[in-house]
């Protein structure tokens, strides 16, 4: 695709719920980054793939958050029993390479906790 | 106190006026990236740089990596530069993580 697509667009949920979100990167993108936006913030970094693995994922906040990239094109970031504090926007941006690429973001998924 | 700082946190301007955002950081950076949200919308980036100046039509970017400071410009202000401005810094090292300021909500009236 032209840009980097995130499905859903809006996720709502009620806590101790499992989600997963969805995120394509630009093709050919081999570092994938996962943001969080929470409101009348700046996004905070969560964690980055490059490749297949997990090069840092020093930004999640704890066990309940885990992302994979099995292929290394798609990523998917998973949160186990949500809580109402994880109610934000979820960014994710992809790419070129590592070393001084721009990063593209795509629209993002606004998750809400119930 | 945050590694990226902003201001205004907020900025209201008349049509055609000149504006002027600022991004303070605390850390060492290898670039410095100027962003744009519209409400709803997904992030842009505007412009990257690693020292110097650089402008897009109507924008333009400094930065002063002795002082760690960046400025953004906007001639000749329009509403429908009415956004979210965020000012990311990229840090040193093996992860090109991006480091954001707060950002800077821009109304431009007509």
């Amino acid at each position: 695709g032209a840009g980097v697509s995130q499905t859903p667009s809006n996720k709502v949920t009620e806590k101790g719920k499992y989600v997963e979100l969805r995120c394509d990167p630009i093709s050919g993108h081999t570092a994938l980054y996962w943001y969080r936006q929470s409101l009348g913030q700046g996004p905070e970094f969560l964690i980055y793939f490059q490749g297949t693995g997990a090069a840092d994922d020093s930004g999640l906040p704890n066990d309940r958050f885990f992302a994979v990239r099995p292929e290394g094109s798609v990523s998917t970031l998973k949160i186990q029993r949500t809580e109402r504090g994880d109610s934000a926007v979820y960014l994710c941006a992809s790419s070129r390479d590592r070393v001084g690429s721009e990063q593209f973001f795509g629209p993002g998924t606004r998750l809400t906790v119930l | 106190k945050n590694e990226v700082e902003q201001s205004p946190q907020n900025l209201t301007a008349q049509e055609g006026e000149f504006i002027t955002i600022n991004c303070s950081y605390s850390v060492g950076i290898s670039a410095l990236h100027w962003l744009q949200q519209h409400p709803g919308g997904g992030i842009v980036s505007l412009f990257m740089l690693s020292s110097g100046k650089k402008k897009h039509g109507r924008l333009i970017a400094t930065i002063n990596i002795q002082e760690k400071h960046s400025s953004l410009h906007i001639t000749a202000s329009h509403p429908r530069d009415s956004a979210v401005y965020i000012c990311a810094v990229r840090g040193g090292g093996a992860t090109n993580k991006l480091i954001f300021g707060t950002g800077t909500l821009l109304a431009v009236q007509p």
